[in-house]
């Protein structure tokens, strides 16, 4: 069935690497694609959007990939810090044209700073 | 920076009981949403409402829920005979344009017994 998931429920990763955490997503014509963070006890918090006519958006520290052709996105986060531990959730829009659109969830990636 | 604000935190009903969570969107927006996340799942939309009215709803939303805004600031989603599997964490989430980014709430976990 479709789906928007995560290659990784977890990710460990040493106080200021890089990490990349990754996701699929099976519905060829979304068209948006968001990254949220949740940290322990609060809501998602919007990290950074794409849009299927791009391929790379870069925020602060951060950057969206999109690969149409492999149905593939990926959020970098550079020197990652302790603040950035928390469940990492990618979400694609799969109403695009037609009408207010909601959101599909992926599973979530937990993202540990290891010291 | 706005922020959505929902309101109890944490709601503890007995099954069967009505429960109404309250939301209080981003001012200037004009898309309001309601989410849940049982523990350890994925979020899961429930409904979006524009202009007074449901625009989307989900299967879950079934017609125990309903949504409403009573006035120019609040938005609320009432469970008219709780289930113990309603048990989760409701996130109400706003938007200010169609196709912007959701703006989410820290959600009110609900306990159903």
């Amino acid at each position: 069935g479709e789906s928007v998931g995560l290659h990784l429920p977890t990710l460990s990763v040493q106080e200021g690497d890089n990490s990349i955490i990754n996701c699929a997503y099976s519905n060829s014509a979304s068209d948006y694609f968001i990254w949220y963070k949740q940290e322990s006890g609060k809501g998602p918090q919007f990290i950074i959007d794409i849009r299927s006519n791009m391929d790379k958006r870069q925020g602060q520290r951060v950057t969206v990939l999109l690969n149409k052709t492999v149905k593939h996105l990926s959020l970098q986060i550079a020197a990652t810090q302790p603040g950035d531990s928390a469940v990492y959730f990618c979400a694609e829009n799969r109403n695009p044209m037609d009408s207010n659109y909601q959101l599909i969830w992926g599973a979530g990636t937990k993202l540990i700073i290891k010291p | 920076e706005p922020e959505v604000t929902q309101t109890p935190s944490h709601q503890v009903t007995q099954m069967g009981q009505e429960v109404i969570l309250r939301c209080v969107p981003i001012s200037n927006h004009l898309y309001f949403y309601w989410y849940r996340q049982i523990l350890g799942q994925k979020v899961e939309f429930l409904v979006s409402f524009y202009n007074n009215e449901i625009s989307e709803k989900s299967e879950i939303f079934d017609d125990q829920f309903s949504v409403e805004r009573p006035d120019g600031s609040n938005f609320t989603l009432k469970i008219r005979s709780t289930k113990l599997e309603d048990s989760a964490m409701y996130f109400c989430a706003s938007s200010g344009t169609i196709s912007g980014a959701l703006h989410f709430g820290n959600g009110t976990r609900l306990t159903v017994t």
